[in-house]
């Protein structure tokens, strides 16, 4: 059973769209909420989401967790061939449990 | 300057042989993780340890078995290797009081 569920499962778009990145999860008392983007590598942090409703900014990047509704959101804004990679969500409590990834093609 | 370093980055062997995966942090963590990446890219956790102690350790076969001689350190040994043990090995570190997790390159093994 699957506590952290990613959507869509991957995505395709042009340079210059924007994408919206779903995490949903059913863990109701947790720490923080991450977001990670892994390319060939290792994952690499993006955000670490702790309070409903206030948004993380980081340049094209943006996200936000919605702790009523159980779910964050990644946005990337005027996409980029660099931003391709698997986006992964992981929910923190006494560990860290990771969604799926959502597989992001960004094609010129 | 590397802080989480993993050595082999890759490991191609056979079927039935032992090998072992080593992970060094210089980030001055207490707490060392080894996660699993299938071929589906999903990350799941194996083992934890805190100052040495290990204090998660997910349902994996008993062949493997991580060894910690330090806090800086955090190896995976694994014996009688299978055709599923084929996947991406990620070793992480991080503090335990914000439990804010930096990966190592991964490795990635091919059993054959």
């Amino acid at each position: 059973e699957d506590k952290v569920v990613q959507s869509p499962l991957s995505l395709v778009v042009h340079e210059g769209d924007t994408v919206t990145l779903n995490c949903s999860y059913e863990v109701t008392n947790f720490r923080s909420l991450l977001w990670y983007k892994q390319e060939k590598k290792a994952p690499t942090f993006l955000f670490m989401l702790t309070s409903s409703g206030i948004e993380k900014k980081s340049g094209r990047l943006s996200s936000i967790l919605d702790k009523k509704e159980l779910f964050s959101i990644l946005n990337i804004t005027a996409t980029q061939t660099g931003d391709s990679a698997v986006y992964l969500c992981a929910i923190m409590d006494s560990k860290l449990t990771f969604g799926k990834g959502i597989t992001l093609s960004v094609r010129p | 300057d590397t802080a989480v370093s993993q050595t082999p980055k890759y490991l191609v062997t056979q079927m039935g042989n032992d090998k072992s995966i080593k992970c060094e942090q210089n980030l001055g963590h207490d707490t060392m993780y080894w996660y699993k990446q299938d071929s589906k890219k999903f990350l799941k956790i194996m083992f934890s340890y805190n100052n040495k102690e290990l204090i998660i350790n997910e349902t994996v076969p008993n062949r493997f078995s991580p060894k910690s001689p330090d806090k800086a350190h955090l190896n995976l040994h694994i014996n009688s290797l299978e055709l599923g043990d084929s996947a991406v090995y990620f070793c992480a570190s991080s503090h335990q009081r914000t439990n804010l997790k930096y990966f190592g390159p991964g490795t990635r093994l091919l059993v054959l």
